[in-house]
Protein backbone atom coordinates (compact mmCIF):
# COMPACT_ATOMS: atom_id res chain seq x y z
CA UNK A 1 0.00 0.00 0.00
CA UNK A 2 1.53 3.64 -0.32
CA UNK A 3 2.46 5.69 1.85
CA UNK A 4 0.74 8.38 3.77
CA UNK A 5 1.08 11.64 5.54
CA UNK A 6 -0.93 13.40 7.35
CA UNK A 7 -0.62 16.77 9.89
CA UNK A 8 -0.30 15.20 13.38
CA UNK A 9 -3.01 17.52 14.30
CA UNK A 10 -5.43 20.81 13.00
CA UNK A 11 -7.61 23.16 14.38
CA UNK A 12 -10.86 24.25 13.63
CA UNK A 13 -13.23 26.83 14.31
CA UNK A 14 -17.29 25.33 14.80
CA UNK A 15 -18.83 26.18 11.87
CA UNK A 16 -15.98 26.91 9.33
CA UNK A 17 -14.82 24.36 6.59
CA UNK A 18 -11.98 21.92 7.93
CA UNK A 19 -9.90 21.30 5.22
CA UNK A 20 -7.49 18.02 5.89
CA UNK A 21 -4.68 16.88 3.54
CA UNK A 22 -2.97 13.79 2.97
CA UNK A 23 0.23 13.87 0.73
CA UNK A 24 0.24 10.21 -0.93
CA UNK A 25 2.86 10.85 -3.88
CA UNK A 26 3.92 7.24 -4.65
CA UNK A 27 0.23 6.08 -5.06
CA UNK A 28 -0.46 3.42 -8.02
CA UNK A 29 -2.83 3.81 -10.66
CA UNK A 30 -5.53 1.01 -9.32
CA UNK A 31 -5.48 2.58 -5.30
CA UNK A 32 -8.29 4.25 -4.28
CA UNK A 33 -8.39 7.00 -1.45
CA UNK A 34 -10.22 6.13 1.78
CA UNK A 35 -10.71 8.49 4.66
CA UNK A 36 -11.71 7.57 8.07
CA UNK A 37 -12.39 9.02 11.21
CA UNK A 38 -12.29 7.74 14.69
CA UNK A 39 -13.73 9.41 17.36
CA UNK A 40 -12.22 9.06 21.33
CA UNK A 41 -11.95 4.94 21.26
CA UNK A 42 -15.27 3.90 18.66
CA UNK A 43 -14.79 2.13 16.21
CA UNK A 44 -13.67 4.08 12.96
CA UNK A 45 -16.39 5.49 10.58
CA UNK A 46 -15.89 5.38 7.14
CA UNK A 47 -16.54 8.88 5.59
CA UNK A 48 -15.76 8.99 1.23
CA UNK A 49 -13.50 7.30 -0.86
CA UNK A 50 -12.05 8.24 -4.91
CA UNK A 51 -9.97 7.27 -7.12
CA UNK A 52 -9.93 10.06 -9.51
CA UNK A 53 -12.86 12.66 -9.62
CA UNK A 54 -13.82 14.54 -6.67
CA UNK A 55 -16.52 13.13 -4.88
CA UNK A 56 -19.04 14.28 -2.24
CA UNK A 57 -21.41 12.55 -0.03
CA UNK A 58 -23.84 13.54 3.04
CA UNK A 59 -20.76 13.73 5.30
CA UNK A 60 -17.21 15.34 3.43
CA UNK A 61 -15.92 16.00 -0.01
CA UNK A 62 -13.04 14.54 -1.20
CA UNK A 63 -11.03 16.45 -3.55
CA UNK A 64 -8.31 14.57 -5.30
CA UNK A 65 -5.45 16.29 -7.21
CA UNK A 66 -5.18 15.90 -11.15
CA UNK A 67 -1.83 13.26 -10.79
CA UNK A 68 -3.31 11.93 -7.42
CA UNK A 69 -0.36 12.48 -5.13
CA UNK A 70 -2.33 14.40 -2.36
CA UNK A 71 -6.16 14.47 -1.50
CA UNK A 72 -7.98 17.19 0.88
CA UNK A 73 -10.82 16.01 2.83
CA UNK A 74 -13.57 18.69 3.37
CA UNK A 75 -15.93 18.87 6.10
CA UNK A 76 -17.57 21.55 4.98
CA UNK A 77 -19.31 23.18 8.41
CA UNK A 78 -16.89 21.28 11.12
CA UNK A 79 -19.41 21.03 14.11
CA UNK A 80 -18.26 19.80 17.87
CA UNK A 81 -18.77 16.43 17.00
CA UNK A 82 -16.42 16.41 14.38
CA UNK A 83 -13.95 16.07 16.68
CA UNK A 84 -11.98 13.23 15.86
CA UNK A 85 -8.50 11.42 14.23
CA UNK A 86 -8.78 11.56 10.71
CA UNK A 87 -7.28 8.90 8.32
CA UNK A 88 -6.24 9.18 4.69
CA UNK A 89 -5.58 5.39 3.83
CA UNK A 90 -4.81 4.52 0.30
CA UNK A 91 -5.80 0.69 -0.98
CA UNK A 92 -5.57 -0.96 -4.24
CA UNK A 93 -7.83 -3.35 -6.23
CA UNK A 94 -5.68 -6.48 -5.30
CA UNK A 95 -4.78 -5.63 -2.02
CA UNK A 96 -7.01 -7.38 -0.02
CA UNK A 97 -9.47 -5.76 2.57
CA UNK A 98 -6.57 -4.65 5.17
CA UNK A 99 -6.68 -1.27 6.34
CA UNK A 100 -3.50 0.74 6.78
CA UNK A 101 -4.07 3.49 9.50
CA UNK A 102 -1.33 5.68 10.13
CA UNK A 103 -1.44 8.40 12.36
CA UNK A 104 -4.19 10.11 11.09
CA UNK A 105 -5.07 13.88 12.03
CA UNK A 106 -6.40 14.80 15.13
CA UNK A 107 -9.06 17.46 14.18
CA UNK A 108 -10.32 19.49 16.92
CA UNK A 109 -13.19 21.50 16.34
CA UNK A 110 -13.27 24.06 18.82
CA UNK A 111 -16.64 26.84 19.98
CA UNK B 1 -29.91 -1.25 11.60
CA UNK B 2 -26.86 -2.27 9.70
CA UNK B 3 -23.98 -2.56 12.75
CA UNK B 4 -21.24 -4.65 13.84
CA UNK B 5 -22.00 -5.98 17.02
CA UNK B 6 -19.03 -7.10 19.76
CA UNK B 7 -19.20 -8.40 23.23
CA UNK B 8 -18.06 -7.96 25.84
CA UNK B 9 -17.26 -4.41 25.66
CA UNK B 10 -15.45 -4.42 28.40
CA UNK B 11 -13.17 -7.67 30.18
CA UNK B 12 -10.81 -8.10 32.94
CA UNK B 13 -9.03 -11.20 32.84
CA UNK B 14 -6.33 -13.31 34.30
CA UNK B 15 -3.06 -14.74 32.59
CA UNK B 16 -3.39 -18.23 31.01
CA UNK B 17 -7.73 -17.89 31.11
CA UNK B 18 -9.15 -18.76 27.77
CA UNK B 19 -11.75 -16.53 26.75
CA UNK B 20 -13.46 -15.42 23.49
CA UNK B 21 -14.64 -12.59 22.09
CA UNK B 22 -17.58 -12.71 19.63
CA UNK B 23 -18.09 -10.20 16.54
CA UNK B 24 -21.51 -10.11 14.24
CA UNK B 25 -23.22 -8.23 11.70
CA UNK B 26 -26.35 -8.19 10.23
CA UNK B 27 -25.33 -7.02 6.67
CA UNK B 28 -24.45 -10.10 4.90
CA UNK B 29 -21.18 -8.81 4.22
CA UNK B 30 -18.27 -11.79 3.17
CA UNK B 31 -15.35 -9.57 4.18
CA UNK B 32 -14.63 -9.92 8.21
CA UNK B 33 -11.49 -8.86 10.16
CA UNK B 34 -10.21 -8.38 13.53
CA UNK B 35 -7.59 -5.39 14.49
CA UNK B 36 -5.97 -4.42 17.75
CA UNK B 37 -5.15 -0.68 18.24
CA UNK B 38 -2.26 0.26 21.01
CA UNK B 39 -1.32 3.99 21.88
CA UNK B 40 2.02 4.78 19.21
CA UNK B 41 1.13 1.63 17.18
CA UNK B 42 -1.87 2.61 15.52
CA UNK B 43 -4.73 -0.22 14.11
CA UNK B 44 -3.14 -3.35 12.87
CA UNK B 45 -4.73 -6.72 11.56
CA UNK B 46 -4.54 -9.66 13.31
CA UNK B 47 -7.04 -12.58 11.09
CA UNK B 48 -9.25 -11.87 8.59
CA UNK B 49 -12.11 -13.99 6.79
CA UNK B 50 -13.07 -13.78 2.97
CA UNK B 51 -15.63 -16.28 3.23
CA UNK B 52 -17.52 -19.00 5.12
CA UNK B 53 -14.55 -21.35 5.69
CA UNK B 54 -11.98 -18.87 4.30
CA UNK B 55 -9.29 -17.26 7.24
CA UNK B 56 -6.14 -16.11 7.10
CA UNK B 57 -3.24 -14.68 9.11
CA UNK B 58 -3.08 -10.53 9.82
CA UNK B 59 -0.35 -8.51 10.98
CA UNK B 60 -0.03 -9.43 14.33
CA UNK B 61 -2.05 -13.40 14.39
CA UNK B 62 0.22 -14.39 17.22
CA UNK B 63 -1.63 -15.69 20.05
CA UNK B 64 -4.89 -15.33 18.37
CA UNK B 65 -7.23 -17.72 16.71
CA UNK B 66 -10.82 -17.42 14.49
CA UNK B 67 -13.20 -18.92 13.08
CA UNK B 68 -15.82 -18.61 10.67
CA UNK B 69 -18.75 -21.26 10.18
CA UNK B 70 -21.73 -18.39 9.64
CA UNK B 71 -21.16 -15.92 7.62
CA UNK B 72 -22.46 -13.38 10.19
CA UNK B 73 -19.98 -14.23 12.88
CA UNK B 74 -16.42 -14.12 13.39
CA UNK B 75 -15.28 -14.72 17.28
CA UNK B 76 -11.78 -14.14 17.96
CA UNK B 77 -10.20 -16.56 20.42
CA UNK B 78 -7.34 -15.73 23.30
CA UNK B 79 -6.22 -20.10 24.36
CA UNK B 80 -4.00 -18.63 26.96
CA UNK B 81 -4.29 -14.81 27.12
CA UNK B 82 -1.08 -12.98 28.28
CA UNK B 83 -0.55 -9.03 29.10
CA UNK B 84 0.81 -8.14 25.90
CA UNK B 85 -2.26 -8.59 24.57
CA UNK B 86 -3.98 -5.81 26.70
CA UNK B 87 -5.47 -3.64 24.43
CA UNK B 88 -8.58 -2.30 22.51
CA UNK B 89 -10.02 -4.95 19.65
CA UNK B 90 -11.99 -3.91 16.82
CA UNK B 91 -14.27 -6.17 14.48
CA UNK B 92 -15.07 -5.02 10.73
CA UNK B 93 -16.97 -6.06 8.04
CA UNK B 94 -17.40 -5.31 4.61
CA UNK B 95 -18.26 -6.57 0.87
CA UNK B 96 -16.04 -8.67 -0.66
CA UNK B 97 -13.29 -8.19 -3.28
CA UNK B 98 -13.09 -7.86 -6.92
CA UNK B 99 -15.65 -5.85 -8.19
CA UNK B 100 -16.83 -4.81 -4.49
CA UNK B 101 -13.49 -2.91 -3.62
CA UNK B 102 -14.72 0.38 -2.95
CA UNK B 103 -17.19 -0.39 -0.53
CA UNK B 104 -16.44 1.23 2.82
CA UNK B 105 -15.77 -1.16 6.49
CA UNK B 106 -18.31 -1.16 8.87
CA UNK B 107 -16.32 -1.38 12.59
CA UNK B 108 -18.12 -2.80 15.90
CA UNK B 109 -18.00 -0.02 18.79
CA UNK B 110 -14.76 -1.91 20.28
CA UNK B 111 -13.66 -4.47 23.00
CA UNK B 112 -11.25 -3.10 25.46
CA UNK B 113 -9.43 -6.26 27.14
CA UNK B 114 -7.22 -6.28 29.89
CA UNK B 115 -5.12 -9.41 31.14
CA UNK B 116 -3.39 -9.08 34.67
Amino acid sequence: DAKTTQPTSMDCAEGRAANLPCNHSTISGNEYVYWYRQIHSQGPQYIIHGLKNNETNEMASLIITEDRKSSTLILPHATLRDTAVYYCIVRGYNQGGKLIFGQGTELSVKP
Amino acid sequence: EAQVTQNPRYLITVTGKKLTVTCSQNMNHEYMSWYRQDPGLGLRQIYYSMNVEVTDKGDVPEGYKVSRKEKRNFPLILESPSPNQTSLYFCASSFGQGPFEGYEQYFGPGTRLTVT
